[in-house]
């Protein structure tokens, strides 16, 4: 059964201050690894699609990357419009979301 | 250009009503997702449709879900004799599912009060 596992739940920064999220996964044939930013009231805003290990896709303070076994969504130098959900999801027959990381960035 | 669109976005009803939900895809995509998620909860896949094939039900948690897809576009997931465990948002995604993409773009959502 495909599994998706994002680690943390929840997370604090100050403005500034670099981390990462973590989305490890169990999959039978992936056809792609998926993040998403949900904010609060909204559906989930695509951000990037991660199709092979050692792949990266970067967008403004963002950068996820891919392994065979779990991928990683930096985030350098945040700023507090960064906080929301954060969603990962594989895709073999159908899409299968992690719970997410709530990610708050106080100024 | 549009994206995904759903109504209504907030539907209160009462426990043992009918409530029907409906989505407007992006304009061209084939695939069409509905997907609930409750709080503090990840998204749950229901039900989806892709082009004229017979859709993938695998998801519906029972047999008082239902939806249907007309003319390959606009989606309507009803709930028959709603519970309260039925309280949620449900949202609705569409794809363009090419060779190369399986993105797919999210609508704001419905949310869903059974009292």
């Amino acid at each position: 059964e495909d599994q998706v596992t994002q680690s943390p739940e929840a997370l604090r920064l100050q403005e500034g201050e670099s981390s990462s999220l973590n989305c490890s996964y169990t999959v039978s044939g992936l056809r792609g690894l998926f993040w998403y930013r949900q904010d609060p009231g909204k559906g989930p805003e695509f951000l990037f699609t991660l199709y092979s290990a050692g792949e990266e896709k970067e967008k403004e303070r963002l950068k996820a990357t891919l392994t065979k076994k779990e991928s990683f969504l930096h985030i350098t130098a945040p700023k507090p419009e960064d906080s929301a959900t954060y969603l990962c999801a594989v895709q073999s027959q159908k899409l299968v979301f992690g719970q997410g990381t709530r990610l708050t960035i106080n100024p | 250009g549009a994206g995904v669109s759903q109504s209504p976005s907030n539907k209160v009803t009462e426990k043992g009503k009918d409530v029907e939900l409906r989505c407007d895809p992006i304009s061209g995509h084939t695939a069409l997702y509905w997907y609930r998620q409750s709080l503090g909860q990840g998204l749950e896949f229901l039900i989806y449709f892709q082009g004229n094939s017979a859709p993938d039900k695998s998801g519906l948690p029972s047999d008082r879900f239902s939806a249907e897809r007309t003319g390959g576009s606009v989606s309507t997931l009803t709930i028959q004799r709603t519970q309260q465990e039925d309280s949620a948002v449900y949202l609705c995604a569409s794809s363009s599912r090419t060779l190369s993409s399986y993105e797919q773009y999210f609508g704001p959502g419905t949310r869903l009060t059974v009292t």
